[in-house]
This record gives structure tokens, sequence and C-alpha cells, in this order.
């Protein structure tokens, strides 16, 4: 079993729309979790970073986490089509190494 | 402020020969970490430096892997003979100094450098 859990999608949304993007962990240790975006051929970008449980609001972008869920999500409101990507959960127990999903590519269609 | 850089961006070899991948971080960055993409797969890690010290090399798949950071600036990752399943993309990272838990998970990320072994 995989210790990160992600959905690969693709998912297709209207641009506008609310998009919901999911990880489930096994790992009871993690307590870092972060949200990439890649776009194609390029290097993952940070985009949220959260210690713990709990939510963390930027912009259009809210990420949440539920440690006794061992879930996490990350919302984008008024998705644009700028926002198409792929998007890779990561988490860290705290010892600098980090676990990622598989990532989940999103299209926002015009 | 550059970015994380990698060179090559995309190298093509045969099974059996070497390769050498080089990352440069961003100035100041004591923290630095190589990862790897295989098709289909998650991105994994393969070990971290602080300056020029290996603190975490548990990711390393195995003895034809060998990277080094000489004086703690930029690091090269070879791979010596290459095999098929050693294809692939290839990720550096580097983060601050240790300053605080914020500090410690900010990873910024290179290009990659895609690797094909045929």
């Amino acid at each position: 079993q995989k210790e990160v859990e992600q959905d690969p999608g693709p998912l297709s949304v209207p641009e506008g729309a609310i998009v919901s993007l999911n990880c489930t962990y096994s790992n009871s240790a993690f307590q870092y979790f972060m949200w990439y975006r890649q776009y194609s051929r390029k290097g993952p970008e940070l985009l949220m970073y959260t210690y713990s449980s709990g939510n963390k609001e930027d912009g259009r972008f809210t990420a949440q986490v539920d440690k006794s869920s061992k879930y996490i999500s990350l919302f984008i409101r008024d998705s644009q089509p700028s926002d198409s990507a792929t998007y890779l959960c990561a988490m860290s127990a705290g010892y600098q190494k980090v676990t990622f999903g598989t990532g989940t590519k999103l299209q926002v269609i015009p | 402020e550059a970015g994380v850089t990698q060179f090559p961006s995309h190298s093509v070899i045969e099974k059996g020969q070497t390769v050498t991948l080089r990352c440069d971080p961003i100035s100041g960055h004591d923290n630095l970490y190589w990862y790897r993409r295989v098709m289909g797969k998650e991105i994994k890690f393969l070990l971290h430096f602080v300056k020029e010290s290996k603190q975490d090399e548990s990711g390393m798949p195995n003895n034809r892997f060998l990277a080094e950071r000489t004086g703690g600036t930029y690091s090269t990752l070879k791979v010596q003979p290459a095999e098929l399943e050693d294809s692939g993309v290839y990720f550096c990272a580097s983060s601050h100094p240790t300053s605080g838990r914020a500090k410690n998970y900010e990873q910024y990320f290179g290009p990659g450098t895609r690797l094909t072994v045929t």
C-alpha cells in the first residue's frame, strides 16, 4: 500500500467552478502537508503549506488537513484556465524527506 | 533571485553508459535534495544534503547512483552504469537553512532532467 494515495484524474471543470482535490495517507507520523502545482515540463511549485490539522487560505486556494481521518484537501475557487496543471499533494514527518502523491491532472475549460 | 537550475534538461544514453546530472541550488540554501519520477509513478525522494554532508540517502536505489556536493554548493548525481529502469525525470530541490519550522519545508524545485536510457 502506498503511503499517500491521490486520484490521478484527469479532472475537467468549466472556468469559474470550485475544484476539490484530495489525498489520503497512511503514515500517522506525517505532520507537514503541502500542495504543489506542476506545469508541463516544469518543476513542482509550492502552493500551500500546512502544519498539523486545520485550514489555511491563500487567495483562491484553501488547504484543509484532517489528521483524524488522514485526509487532506485543496480547494480552488473561481478556477481559471491558468490553473490547468498537475496538482501534487506532499507530506513529511518532519525529517525533511517529503513523500508525494502521484498528482491529479486538472484542466479548466474556458 | 535565480531559481534552482539543472543541467542537462534532457539526456539520452545507452544502457551501460554513464551519465552525470548537475544541480545548482538557490544561493544560500544549505539543504539540497534529489528526487526522481519514473513513468506513471509518484515523485520519490533519493537523498538530502546539508551543505556538503549527506543527511539522508535512504532513497538511493542502489550503488550505481553516486551523489556529491563538493564545497556545499552545486551537486552532481552520477549513474554508472545506467540501466533501462533508471529512465525518468530527476528533480533537484533546495531550501533555506533550518531556522524555524516553516522554513524547513519550503523546498524550491528545479525544472528537472529527463533521462532516457535505451
